[in-house]
């Protein structure tokens, strides 16, 4: 099966830092997508990364606290920007469309999990 | 928007019965439903999923069924096991839209 890597695992950064997630899947997929787990929380999605475009962002989330990147069909970034201890939480990149899988199954990444001080 | 309740919250049972997690969603339109399990520090992985033109779905100790005119779909996990200890999240999506996730239920088997 395929495999979904992020880069860094974890951090802890300061206050007023910036910090970008990376996402590597070892295949091509139709979607990429960032969500937020907060501790304790369920899931947020944070926006659709799409491929040569401009991101797609959910309400309470702009692209200029969380950039995103998608250059190609396996690849996509997530910056969390000028970072307070608010922005403490799991982010996890998942995809869609991964080889033989069915339309709509998601399979998610191990997750970033950041510490602001 | 779609919205998603999950409950219990928490749930407690002994190895060897059943567990069952029930989610209600608001939107009609939307048509696929699928559960992830999540351990302590892992990623949410995808046990089983439902879509809106079939009522029951069975994979060995797991089920899920769903009502469409009540709008709700349960998980049902028998014979439960230790390793069955987990956070377990619905979630509901309609055509061209996003995922929409519960608020997970913590299940913890008891041995």
């Amino acid at each position: 099966s395929a495999v979904i890597s992020q880069k860094p695992s974890r951090d802890i950064c300061q206050r007023g830092t910036s910090l970008t997630i990376q996402c590597q899947v070892d295949s091509q997929v139709t979607m990429m997508f960032w969500y937020r787990q907060q501790p304790g929380q369920s899931l947020t999605l944070i926006a659709t990364a799409n491929q040569g475009s401009e991101a797609t962002y959910e309400s309470g989330f702009v692209i200029d606290k969380f950039p995103i990147s998608r250059p190609n069909l396996t690849f996509s970034t997530l910056t969390v920007s000028n970072m307070s201890p608010e922005d403490s939480s799991i982010y996890l990149c998942s995809v869609e469309g991964l080889g033989t899988s069915k339309d709509y199954e998601q399979y998610f990444g191990p997750g970033t999990r950041l510490t602001v001080t | 928007g779609e919205n998603v309740e999950q409950h219990p919250s928490t749930l407690s049972v002994q190895e060897g019965d059943s567990a069952v997690i029930k989610c209600t969603y608001s939107d009609s339109a939307s048509n696929y439903f699928p559960w992830y399990k999540q351990e302590l520090g892992k990623r949410p992985q995808l046990i089983i999923d439902i879509r809106s033109n079939v009522g029951e779905k069975k994979d060995q100790r797991i089920a899920v069924t769903l009502n469409k005119t009540a709008k709700h779909f349960s998980l049902h996990i028998t014979e439960t096991q230790p390793e069955d200890s987990a956070v377990y999240f619905c979630a509901a999506r309609g055509y061209g839209q996003n995922f929409v996730f519960g608020p997970g239920t913590r299940l913890s088997v008891l041995p």
